[in-house]
C-alpha cells in the first residue's frame, strides 16, 4: 500500500515563507508522480493550487509555487497571509492509474 | 462555466447499496477523465475512482469489487454505484474533472452515512 507523507501541521508568521512537503514512505517523489496540491478551508470543497509539479491553476497567485526538493514534492507559500490558513493536501500519481493523497497539512498563520 | 453538482447521498445501513450522481454542466463528461474523491468526517481526502474518456476505469484497493464508476453521456452525468457499504465508507463524496493528472474542478459533495 502506497503511503504519501505530509507534515501534520505547520505554522508561519504573516509575511513569512513556508515550504510544505509531500513524500513517499517508500521511495522518492519525481515529476513522473505529477504532484498536485489542493487547499481546503472548513466546510468548503478543495481548490486546486498546483498541478504537474509546478503549474499554477487559473487564478492562483504567484505566491504559491511547486517544486521537487530532494526526494519530495514541495509547495512554497511566500508572503503568507491570514487567509492562507487552511488544510493543504498533495496528491501523487502512482503506477497503474492510482492516485493517492497525503494526509494533509494544517497551516496556521500567526 | 464548469459546474459539478453531486446528489444522492443518504443514510444507509451496513451492507446496503447506494448510487450517487454528479451532474455536469459547461463541459462534456464523456470527453473528460472524471474522478470520485471522498472525505470522512474530520479526516483527509481519499481518491477512490477514475473513469477515462475511453470508458476504462480504475479504483483504489479499499473499494475494488464493491464500487463502480459509470456515466450517462446523454444526461452528462457521472455515477458512483456502491455495494456492500461499510461504516468506514461514511464520507462526503466529491466528483472532480481529472486533467493533467490532477483534480481540476470539484463539486460541493454529497454525504453518505453508513450506520445501523
Amino acid at each position: 500500500q502506497t503511503v504519501v507523507t505530509q507534515e501534520p501541521s505547520f505554522s508561519v508568521s504573516p509575511g513569512g515563507t513556508v515550504t510544505l512537503t509531500c513524500g513517499l514512505r517508500s521511495g522518492s517523489v519525481s515529476n513522473s508522480n505529477y504532484p498536485s496540491w489542493y487547499r481546503q478551508t472548513p466546510g468548503q470543497a478543495p481548490r486546486t493550487l498546483i498541478y504537474r509539479t509546478n503549474t499554477r491553476s487559473s487564478g492562483v497567485p504567484d505566491r504559491f509555487s511547486g517544486s521537487i526538493l530532494g526526494n519530495k514534492a514541495a509547495l512554497t507559500i511566500t508572503g503568507a497571509q491570514a487567509d492562507d490558513e487552511s488544510d493543504y493536501y498533495c496528491m501523487l500519481y502512482i503506477d497503474s492509474d492510482i492516485r493517492v493523497f497525503g494526509g494533509g497539512t494544517k497551516l496556521t498563520v500567526l | 462555466e464548469v459546474q459539478l453538482v453531486e446528489s444522492g447521498g443518504a443514510l444507509i445501513q451496513p451492507g446496503g447499496s447506494l448510487r450517487v450522481s454528479c451532474a455536469a454542466s459547461g463541459f462534456n463528461v464523456g470527453s473528460n477523465f472524471m474522478s470520485w474523491v471522498r472525505q470522512a468526517p474530520g479526516k483527509g481526502l481519499e481518491w477512490i475512482s477514475i473513469m477515462y474518456s475511453n470508458g476504462d476505469t480504475s479504483h483504489t484497493d479499499s473499494v475494488k469489487g464493491r464500487f463502480s464508476i459509470s456515466r450517462d453521456n446523454s444526461k452528462n452525468t457521472l455515477f458512483l454505484q456502491m455495494h456492500n457499504l461499510r461504516v468506514e465508507d461514511t464520507a462526503l463524496y466529491y466528483c472532480a474533472i481529472t486533467r493533467d493528472y490532477a483534480l481540476q474542478h470539484w463539486g460541493q459533495g454529497t454525504l453518505v452515512t453508513v450506520s445501523s
